[in-house]
């Protein structure tokens, strides 16, 4: 059964930081990895879905990176901001049609 | 494209009621997902459509639980006899399937049972 652990699941940084987001998945063999945004009792936004065949995917200030074969990724967030406040959760999907496996998320707050 | 949309946001309930959520997806996305999500934890799958087949459920979906989509387009989620354990969160996603089967979220309905 797929495991997905993220680290820190909280975090507090100055703005302006540069950060580093962690997630770690038992089973390699996946399809796929989506990073997610959650604020406080809202629904998810998608940030970056990164391919097995690929290392890494860029979105402005983002940037994730995977390593399928040692079962982890990151989130990278540079020059933070106070509106990067939220929890940030990351997914993996075994095959194109399962559902996604999530983390319990990192809660991030960056204080102006 | 108007984003994935759910209904009611919030619903507060007594134990033993009868509730039934919906969700909207994005108009060409022919897979629809439903999650629940608890306090702390990340979002836990629990059915899964492809047009108006329902072809994975969760252990977490229990006899109590329905769902349904009709013509393959929005989807009802029905919780019978509520229980206090069902209080959580309950998000849908939808996707076009495809090679990145990237999906995207509604912004949850909230459910209280009291």
């Amino acid at each position: 059964k797929q495991e997905v652990t993220q680290i820190p699941a909280a975090l507090s940084v100055p703005e302006g930081e540069n950060l580093v987001l962690n997630c770690s998945f038992t089973d390699s063999a996946i399809y796929n990895l989506q990073w997610f945004r959650q604020d406080p009792g809202k629904g998810l936004t998608s940030l970056l879905l990164i391919q097995s065949s690929q290392r890494e995917q860029t979105s402005g200030r983002l940037n994730a990176s995977l390593d399928k074969s040692s079962g982890r990724s990151t989130l990278y967030i540079a020059a933070s901001q106070p509106g990067d406040s939220a929890t940030y959760l990351c997914a993996v999907r075994r095959s194109g049609n399962t559902p996604l496996v999530f983390g319990k998320g990192t809660r991030l707050s960056v204080i102006a | 494209d108007t984003g994935v949309s759910q209904d009611p946001r919030h619903k507060i309930t007594k134990r033993g009621q009868n509730v039934t959520f919906r969700c909207d997806p994005i108009s060409e996305h022919n897979r629809l997902y439903w999650y629940r999500q608890t306090l702390g934890q990340g979002p836990e799958f629990l059915t899964y459509f492809q047009n108006e087949a329902q072809l994975e459920k969760s252990r977490l979906l229990s006899d109590r639980f329905s769902a349904e989509r009709p013509k393959g387009s929005f989807s009802t989620l029905e919780i019978q006899r509520t229980e206090q354990g069902d209080s959580a969160m309950y998000l849908c996603a939808s996707s076009t399937g495809g090679y990145y089967n990237e999906q995207f979220f509604g912004p949850g309905t909230r459910l209280t049972v009291l």
